[in-house]
């Protein structure tokens, strides 16, 4: 079975705080997601990797950062978090090329406050 | 970026009953996804789609593309308990439409 793993279900910052989400996943998929969930919005493409140390922007890429130094690794990265950033952060993988044809598997989430 | 809407936002109803739901979008694409999210859990893939008009089933759940490749269906037939959750839409480049929240009352 693929297994997504993220570090943390629930986080608590302070603003200005910088933050780290990580991700892992363990079947050796080329593509890695974070998005962003919140009600009303449904899930919202932050950054996605589709190899080591590539990265393209998603739709809503402003206030964050990525890195993917392994492959098995995504670490999401709030430089100065900010109040609007409290969500529902959720880490995917899948194996394709073509991501948008290809199963994600996601993660548990995580969920950030930022006080 | 482009939008997909999805109706109902939400709904309640009754154990057995019939769901019906869609996801609209001004414009064409060439695949269809539909996820579900269990509560505390991340998305699962339900059915995926690739051609105009195609109709797939996977267990009670079927879902529709539609012919002018601008929406798409998902119906479950009888629906149990653990049907409870929320259904997404998802078009090509991973932007995922807002949700369908169903409750189930037995």
């Amino acid at each position: 079975d693929v297994k997504v793993t993220q570090s943390s279900r629930y986080l608590v910052k302070r603003t200005g705080e910088k933050v780290f989400l990580e991700c892992v996943q363990d079947m050796d998929h080329e593509n890695m997601f974070w998005y962003r969930q919140d009600p009303g919005l449904g899930l919202r493409l932050i950054y996605f990797s589709y190899d080591v140390k590539m990265k393209e922007k998603g739709d809503i890429p402003e206030g964050y950062s990525v890195s993917r130094e392994k492959k098995e690794r995504f670490s999401l990265i709030l430089e100065s978090a900010s109040t609007n950033q409290t969500s529902m952060y959720l880490c995917a993988s899948s194996r394709q090329v073509e991501p948008s044809t290809d199963t994600q598997y996601f993660g548990p989430g995580t969920r950030l406050t930022v006080l | 970026g482009q939008q997909l809407n999805q109706s109902p936002q939400s709904m309640f109803i009754q154990e057995g009953e019939d769901v019906s739901m869609n996801c609209t979008s001004s414009s064409i694409f060439n695949t269809w996804l539909w996820y579900k999210q269990d509560p505390g859990e991340g998305p699962v893939l339900l059915i995926a789609l690739y051609k105009a008009g195609e109709l797939t089933s996977n267990g009670r759940l079927t879902a529709q593309f539609g012919i002018t490749r601008k929406d798409s269906f998902l119906n479950i037939s009888a629906s149990i308990p653990s049907d409870v959750g929320i259904y997404f839409c998802v078009r090509y480049k991973l932007s995922f439409g807002a949700g369908t929240t169903v409750t189930v009352r037995a």
